[in-house]
């Protein structure tokens, strides 16, 4: 399995303001992505963040409001931007790929509250 | 497209009974089936995995059968603990693409 880390691990911001979302993984993966899991509801995939190249957005979710950057195998960001407290969320990165096949891992999430 | 379908909760349960979550998918092609349990205010962890027809993965004490037959991969564990009380996310992952996850069941374990 990876080790995934995630920061911050939560956080409260105040609308309009930004956030950006760390991810890192302890070996080098092939893919990236970032879910989204609204309260009491299950997840759904932001976008898959390619290494060298722009992410791969899901309907519904755009560049502007989560722009993506993955700079090398093991570390990616997600930023949200212009915050509304209907972002409000936890945010999770997922990775596949390299030494992990069949199977995609999840960091520990970061718990995001916006006033 | 690809689909999971599993039971909704909340399922309550007392201490040592017997637990089964249902799941069924669909999904074309052979994608490997997961189940991932997220506890109280915290991420999500693989449970168990399978990734071909009558594959069994197991752990902790749950254990999952892929069946493509009935494409089904129920949850079940024989005795529960309180300890077990967390979300349980049925999931299917076609290769290097977006895991497709069910709703998610809530399960509840009182002493």
């Amino acid at each position: 399995s990876a080790v995934i880390s995630q920061k911050p691990s939560r956080d409260i911001c105040q609308r309009g303001t930004s956030l950006t979302i760390q991810c890192q993984v302890d070996s080098q993966v092939t893919m990236m992505f970032w879910y989204r899991q609204q309260p009491g509801q299950s997840l759904t995939l932001i976008a898959t963040a390619n290494q060298g190249s722009e992410a791969t957005y899901e309907s519904g979710f755009v560049i502007d409001k989560f722009p993506i950057s993955r700079p090398n195998l093991t570390f990616s960001t997600l930023t949200v931007s212009n915050m509304s407290p209907e972002d409000s969320s936890i945010y999770l990165c997922s990775v596949e790929g390299g030494i992990i096949t069949d199977t995609q891992y999840f960091g520990p999430g970061t718990r995001l509250t916006v006033l | 497209g690809n689909s999971v379908t599993q039971m909704e909760g909340p399922v309550t349960l007392s201490e040592e009974a017997f637990l089964t979550i249902n799941c069924t998918y669909t999904a074309t092609g052979y994608p490997s089936l997961f189940w991932y349990v997220q506890y109280p205010g915290e991420g999500l962890q693989l449970l168990l995995k399978a990734t071909k027809a009558d594959d069994k993965g197991s752990n902790k004490g749950f254990e999952a059968t892929y069946r493509k037959e009935t494409t089904s991969f129920h949850l079940e564990k024989g005795s529960v603990q309180v300890s077990d009380s967390a979300v349980y996310f049925c999931a299917l992952l076609p290769g290097y693409q977006k895991v497709t996850f069910g709703t998610g069941t809530k399960l509840q374990v009182i002493p």
